[in-house]
């Protein structure tokens, strides 16, 4: 079993629909980030979260530290949404971080 | 603007030879960076922790006789391809902590392709 599991894998969604991805982790964790990676490799990290909910612009990111379970939502989903979402783990309180699959999001106009 | 910077972000060499990758850290010092390996329709793979002043910490795995990793100053840290093999054809990619270690700020890459 991955530490870092991702679902869907896959998704296609049209532009304005509500978007969620999910992230289950096995291991104890002092943090977790969502982040975007675009076609030409370049990443960004969206958030950091070690608890309760964060929200930045259309993105919310909530995290159930009790159930480790991450979702990140996108609200008015746009084509330029169009990404992989990993969701990655920091393992303990170390600098070890350990990354799921990734969700590949298509928003099509 | 950018924080983090990669050189060259793209290297075509031929099998056997040396590549080097720089990692820039333009806004912070940054006394630990990270380096991974990312293969086609893959997750990122962490390869190895830089620690500026210190021998390069790696994972289960990776070679560090192949890896090589200097971290010689606060915003450069450098991984060297070794006699390079197909194999070895992947995207690169460096990070590092920043903002109270709460923020991770990722390179824009190197692809790496070894004819």
């Amino acid at each position: 079993k991955n530490e870092v599991e991702q679902s869907p894998q896959n998704l296609t969604a049209q532009e304005g629909e509500f978007i969620t991805i999910n992230c289950s982790y096995s291991v104890g964790i002092s943090a977790l980030h969502w982040l975007q990676q675009h076609p030409g490799g370049g990443i960004v990290s969206l958030f950091m979260l070690s608890s309760g909910k964060k929200k930045h612009g259309r993105l919310i990111a909530t995290i159930n530290i009790q159930e480790k379970h991450s979702s990140l939502h996108i609200t008015a989903s746009h084509p330029r949404d169009s990404a992989v979402y990993i969701c990655a783990v920091r393992v303990g309180y170390g600098q070890n971080f350990v990354f799921g699959p990734g969700t590949r999001l298509s928003v099509l106009p | 603007g950018a924080v983090v910077s990669q050189h060259p972000s793209w290297v075509i060499c031929k099998s056997g030879t040396s590549v080097k990758i720089e990692c820039r850290s333009l806004d912070f010092q940054a006394t630990t960076m990270f380096w991974y390996r990312q293969f086609p329709k893959q997750s990122l793979m962490l390869m190895a922790t830089s620690n500026e002043g210190s021998k390069a910490t790696y994972e289960q795995g990776v070679e560090k006789d192949k890896f090589l990793i200097n971290h010689a100053s606060l915003t450069l840290s450098t991984l060297t391809v070794t006699s390079a093999h197909p194999e070895d054809s992947s995207f690169y990619i460096c990070s590092i902590l920043a903002g109270g270690e709460e923020t991770q700020y990722f390179g824009p890459g190197t692809r790496l392709l070894v004819l």
